[in-house]
C-alpha cells in the first residue's frame, strides 16, 4: 500500500523568508502524481502545486516550488517570500496514474502546519 | 458556479443513532471520496467511488456506509457502529482516467456525538 510521510507536524517562517516541507513516499508504481494542498483556518482544502512522475523537471507556481527526487520518493515543497496567508496546513498527497483498473486512491500525508511570523 | 456542496455544515448525533452526510457536486466528474479529518491524523479515506452503483471501501470504512445512485451525489452514512463518530470530514470528486488531475474538496461536515 502507498504510504505518504511528512515528517514535520509543525514548522515557522519569518515572513518574506523561505521555507521547506519534507514529504516522503512509498510506491512501487513508476507511474503517478503528487500533489501539495493547503488548508487554512478556513478548512477549505486549496491545491497548490501538482507534480507528473514522469516529469524529470521540478512543478513552479509562482512562490511555490518543489524539488521532486524520484529515485528517493521525495517531494518537498519551498515556499518563498512566505506571507502571512501561507499560514496553514499543508499536505502532500499521492495519486497512481490512471492504468484502467488501479483503483486510484488518494493518499494523504498526516499534514504539516506552518506558522508565518511577521 | 461549479463546485461541491456538503451539508450540513455542522451535524450533532447522539448516541446510537445513524446520521447521512450530503455531498453533491456539478462538475461532471466520475470519482468520488470520503475522507475524515482529526488532528494529528490527516486525511484518512473512507470510502471512494469511480462510477455510478460502484464504491470501494477505503482505509477506514468500519462503521460507515455509502451509496453512488446518481454521478452527481455521493452520501455518506455515520451508522451506529462507528465508535468514534466525531470529526471532520470531507467529500471530494476528481475526473477518474486522467491521474494528474487534482481532487476538489467540499468545505467540510463537522460532525459531534452528543
Amino acid at each position: 500500500a502507498q504510504t505518504v510521510t511528512q515528517s514535520q507536524p509543525e514548522m515557522s517562517v519569518q515572513e518574506a523568508e523561505t521555507v521547506t516541507l519534507s514529504c516522503t513516499y512509498d510506491t512501487s508504481e513508476s507511474d503517478y502524481y503528487l500533489f501539495w494542498y493547503k488548508q487554512p483556518p478556513s478548512r477549505q482544502m486549496i491545491l497548490v502545486i501538482r507534480q507528473e512522475a514522469y516529469k524529470q523537471q521540478n512543478a513552479t507556481e509562482n512562490r511555490f516550488s518543489v524539488n521532486f527526487q524520484k529515485a528517493a520518493k521525495s517531494f518537498s515543497l519551498k515556499i518563498s517570500d512566505s506571507q502571512l496567508g501561507d499560514a496553514a496546513m499543508y499536505f502532500c498527497a499521492y495519486r497512481e496514474g490512471y492504468s484502467g483498473g488501479s483503483n486510484y486512491k488518494l493518499t494523504f500525508g498526516k499534514g504539516t502546519l506552518l506558522t508565518v511570523n511577521p | 458556479d461549479g463546485g461541491i456542496t456538503q451539508s450540513p455544515k455542522y451535524l450533532f448525533r447522539k448516541e446510537g443513532q445513524n446520521v447521512t452526510l450530503s455531498c453533491e457536486q456539478n462538475l461532471n466528474h466520475d470519482a468520488m471520496y470520503w475522507y475524515r479529518q482529526d488532528p494529528g491524523q490527516g486525511l484518512r479515506l473512507i470510502y471512494y467511488s469511480h462510477i455510478v452503483n460502484d464504491f470501494q471501501k477505503g482505509d477506514i470504512a468500519e462503521g460507515y456506509s455509502v451509496s453512488r445512485e446518481k454521478k452527481e451525489s455521493f452520501p455518506l452514512t455515520v451508522t451506529s457502529a462507528q465508535k468514534n463518530p466525531t470529526a471532520f470530514y470531507l467529500c471530494a470528486s476528481s475526473i477518474y482516467g486522467t491521474g494528474g488531475t487534482e481532487a476538489f474538496f467540499g468545505q467540510g461536515t463537522r460532525l459531534t456525538v452528543v
